[in-house]
């Protein structure tokens, strides 16, 4: 099955940069999704087809892809952003189809 | 535009559940509706899907439960369901339904989850 690689922990001060890295084979050709998940609540889409954001979701959000790596990036970090963030691919060649990263923990 | 799940609770091992998905604000038979799960404290985990009447209702599963799980809709209530049977400990997790419009997209809508325990 395809694996999606993420740093367990990322760690960024307030008004500050935060980059979250999901790695996998030849990422770049594939359509890679982001969700947030804040504590007990459900995931919620913040990027998807790599860059998009769905309505409602802050332009301080962005994402890219290219060669073996995704990466989510939010711009001038607030304590609200604090949560988990999981990268997610499909992959019509792997068993199962729908595969997500382990997910990283922002802590602002 | 949302999804309501319901159904889960404490059942012993080797126990039956089945969880309801309610869907409103979409055209839900058009819709393809996933169920990912996730144990407390870990990642997502995709459980399976069920596709559209266009695509004759095709289902899929994870290899975990294969088997164990099976996945039906009714469109006329707008409601999937997953029948979860021969529980064990491993599949205690907060069980989420979800909407994916295309198999590459993103999912889109997600409910908020109910909670299955699966303990003696």
């Amino acid at each position: 099955s395809y694996v999606l690689t993420q740093p367990p922990s990322v760690s960024v001060a307030p008004g500050k940069t935060a980059t979250i890295t999901c790695e996998g084979n030849n990422i770049g050709s594939k359509s890679v999704h982001w969700y947030q998940q804040k504590p007990g609540q459900a995931p919620v889409l913040v990027i998807y087809y790599d860059t998009d954001r769905p309505s409602g979701i802050p332009e301080r959000f962005s994402g890219s892809n290219s060669g073996n790596t995704a990466t989510l990036t939010i711009s001038r970090v607030e304590a609200g952003d604090e949560g988990d963030y999981f990268c997610q691919v499909w992959d019509s060649s792997s068993d199962p189809n729908w595969v997500f990263g382990g997910g990283t923990k922002l802590t602002v | 535009v949302q999804l309501v799940e319901s159904g889960g609770g404490l059942v012993q091992p080797g126990g039956s559940l089945k969880l309801s998905c309610a869907a409103s604000g979409f055209t839900f038979s058009d819709s393809e509706i996933h169920w990912v799960r996730q144990a407390s404290g870990k990642g997502l985990e995709w459980v399976g899907h069920i596709r559209s009447k266009g695509n004759s209702h095709a289902t899929a599963y994870a290899a975990s439960v294969k088997g164990k799980f099976t996945i039906s809709r009714d469109d006329s209530k707008s409601t999937a369901y997953l029948q979860m049977t021969s529980l064990q400990t491993e599949d205690t997790a907060v069980y989420y339904c979800v909407r994916l419009v295309v198999p590459q997209g993103a999912f889109d809508i997600w409910g908020q989850g109910t909670m299955v325990t699966v303990s003696s």
